[in-house]
């Protein structure tokens, strides 16, 4: 089965520590995107690729890294320097960016600062 | 002001109810219009994909878009519990799949 997948389901962090969440696709899509969801809140961009070894910010880029060292996946580094982590974290893809195709969504990872 | 301004609900309806969900937005430079079904705990899954104005119907769900009055609507006949979830709009200038700005999305209760 093609599908985008996210781990942890579920991660707890202690403060000021570092930690990343991965996001891997078999669908064989060009471009990669990082959303983060909080409570009653629409999507917020943190990163994008649109191809291997190139990434932009999006809107909330501040306190996050990412790579795209393999089309497949994208892993999202969470870092001390995000002041306010805990959230819903949403992994994206697209078949070829700037396309008339639209994102298809994994299941998210929940992050939770103790 | 944000760009896109979707009530938060919840919208509570009864089984076998039409159900309207709206989104409006800001940006006339918007294009591209989608409506994703979010269930608790789980990624967004896309419902609907329209370009530009006019409806667009696929079984139980109609897409609407008024670019002149900057508004968005998603129609759900004969409501299912299994319908329960929250709804986000989403849209994009030049194209379907980048950079998507959503609503804050209505969350819908379909009761038995």
């Amino acid at each position: 089965d093609g599908g985008i997948t996210q781990s942890p389901k579920y991660l707890f962090r202690k403060e000021g520590q570092n930690v990343t969440l991965s996001c891997e696709q078999n669908l064989n899509h060009d471009a990669m995107y990082w959303y983060r969801q909080d409570p009653g809140q629409g999507l917020r961009l943190i990163y994008y690729s649109q191809i291997v070894n190139d990434f932009q910010k999006g809107d909330i880029a501040e306190g996050y890294s990412v790579s795209r060292e393999k089309k497949e996946s994208f892993p999202l580094t969470v870092t001390s320097a995000q002041k306010n982590p805990t959230a819903f974290y949403l992994c994206a893809s697209i078949r070829e960016a700037g396309r008339q195709d639209t994102q298809y969504f994994g299941p998210g990872t929940r992050l939770t600062v103790l | 002001q944000k760009e896109v301004e979707q009530d938060p609900g919840p919208l509570s309806v009864p089984e076998g109810a039409i159900v309207s969900l709206n989104c409006t937005y800001s940006n006339s430079a918007f294009q591209y219009f989608m409506w994703y079904r979010q269930y608790s705990r789980k990624g967004p899954e896309l419902l609907m994909y329209t370009y530009s104005s006019g409806n667009k119907e696929d079984g139980r769900f109609t897409a609407q878009v008024d670019k002149s009055s900057k508004y968005i609507s998603l129609f759900i006949r004969d409501s299912q519990p299994s319908d329960s979830a929250t709804y986000l709009c989403a849209m994009s200038y030049n194209n379907a799949g980048n950079m998507l700005t959503f609503g804050g999305g209505t969350r819908l209760m379909v009761k038995p």
